[in-house]
């Protein structure tokens, strides 16, 4: 079984829908929380990162983290084409200079 | 502007060649990492340095090799490549904070193997 899990999609919605993108983990010493969001041909960057569980709002963006679930989930409000991208999580703990990460979520936001 | 730069984009190589992928950071960090990326699969980690001369083993490290001699650059070395490293390969840097979250990755180089 894999530390980190996610569904890789892809997953198709219309614009200015609301996009639920989640993963569940099974490390419990994980703390730290990141969503990274890779468009095509292209690194991934760095979205939206969380410490321990609660939520994290940047704009249209939203974290949420369940620590006693194992779940962390990206919300997106008011999609837009531009959103459309493979969107990974990942996570760490505090001395672990490595990442964890999921196998990334397929995202188009149709026009 | 963090920038990661990787020496190819596109790599086509023989099986049994060995294999040179080079990564350069400007931010002066000390913290360099090498993915692959296959579908499916997501990043694994192969191999990461901490310091210059310093590495650690990832996840996958059977088959690939690393060097940093210098604290910007940090070479994947594939000693005798083979069909099943066909990959996606990102390259990554991070500052030396309590959890290196932040990871500036590089472009990719796309690696076929025949």
């Amino acid at each position: 079984q894999k530390e980190v899990e996610q569904d890789p999609g892809p997953l198709s919605v219309p614009e200015g829908a609301i996009v639920s993108l989640n993963c569940t983990y099974s490390n419990s010493a994980f703390q730290y929380f990141m969503w990274y969001r890779q468009y095509s041909r292209k690194g991934p960057e760095l979205l939206m990162y969380t410490y321990s569980s609660g939520n994290k709002e940047d704009g249209r963006f939203t974290a949420q983290v369940d620590k006693s679930s194992k779940y962390i989930s990206l919300f997106i409000r008011d999609s837009q084409p531009s959103d459309s991208a493979t969107y990974l999580c990942a996570m760490t703990h505090t001395g672990r200079r490595a990442l964890t990460f999921g196998s990334g979520t397929r995202l188009q936001v149709q026009p | 502007d963090v920038k990661v730069t990787q020496s190819s984009r596109y790599l086509v190589k023989r099986t049994g060649e060995k294999v040179f992928l080079e990564c350069v950071q400007d931010m002066d960090h000390e913290n360099m990492f090498w993915y692959r990326q296959d579908p499916g699969l997501g990043l694994r980690l192969i191999y990461f340095s901490y310091d210059v001369k310093m590495k650690e083993k990832g996840d996958i490290p059977e088959g690939y090799s690393v060097s940093r001699e210098k604290k910007e650059r940090f070479s994947l070395i594939l000693e005798s490549a083979s069909t099943n490293q066909t990959s996606m390969y990102l390259c990554a840097s991070s500052a030396p904070t309590g959890a290196s979250y932040e990871q500036y990755f590089g472009p990719g180089t796309r690696l076929t193997v025949t």
